[in-house]
């Protein structure tokens, strides 16, 4: 089945503790992205990346990294520099272009303790 | 950039009855998709409808570019048709890169 996986579905990390979440997908898209939703928010754009070893700021970019080394992966560290990063992390993809529909993954709930 | 607003915020009804979602957004779109986020989080693609109408079994959309408008209609409602229901846009700007920005929601709440 083609899908977008993310792992793991939680995780707890202590303050000052830098934490990468995974983001998977066999659709062959080029296109990919990371959101975040805050409780009772709409989602917004961290980081996207159009093609393998390349990727661009989002909106809310600061205090976040990440990587495009392979077309099937981009996967999202949240550094200790991010404020409030208790948040559920969306990862998205689709085809390149301005008229394909975005796909969604299950989702990773971080909780800082 | 582009404003997104959805209404109305919260919506509760009894099983059986219908009801009419908006989406109203500033500026021209190349991409609007309706998603249901069921309790677990997960997003579940509705509609992909930039314009027209489109209809898939209870749900139907229609989008009104032109006027900036999208509407989905949910009849008949199920108690798992409860959750959030949200509109997101892609701006037709050169620099949105697939960026989708999103509503704040509709909460909409099925009762037996």
């Amino acid at each position: 089945d083609g899908g977008i996986t993310q792992s793991p579905k939680y995780l707890f990390r202590k303050e000052g503790q830098n934490v990468t979440l995974s983001c998977e997908q066999n659709l062959n898209h080029d296109a990919m992205y990371w959101y975040r939703q805050d409780p009772g928010q709409g989602l917004r754009l961290i980081y996207y990346s159009q093609i393998v070893n390349d990727f661009q700021k989002g909106d809310i970019a600061e205090g976040y990294s990440v990587s495009r080394e392979k077309k099937e992966s981009f996967p999202l560290t949240v550094t200790s520099a991010q404020k409030n990063p208790t948040a559920f992390y969306l990862c998205a993809s689709k085809k390149t272009g301005p008229y394909n529909e975005q796909f969604f993954g299950p989702g990773t709930r971080l909780t800082v303790l | 950039g582009i404003q997104v607003e959805q209404s109305p915020p919260d919506l509760i009804l009894q099983e059986g009855a219908n009801s009419t979602l908006r989406c109203n957004f500033s500026d021209s779109v190349n991409n609007l998709q309706w998603f249901h986020q069921n309790p677990w989080g997960q997003l579940i693609n509705l509609f992909y409808i930039p314009s027209g109408t489109k209809q898939n079994g209870r749900l139907s959309a229609t989008t009104v570019a032109t006027e900036r408008y999208s509407l989905l209609y949910i009849s008949s409602s199920q108690t798992t048709d409860s959750g959030v229901y949200f509109c997101a846009v892609q701006d037709a700007g050169g620099t949105s890169y697939g960026k989708l920005t999103f509503g704040q929601g509709t909460i909409l709440t099925v009762h037996p």
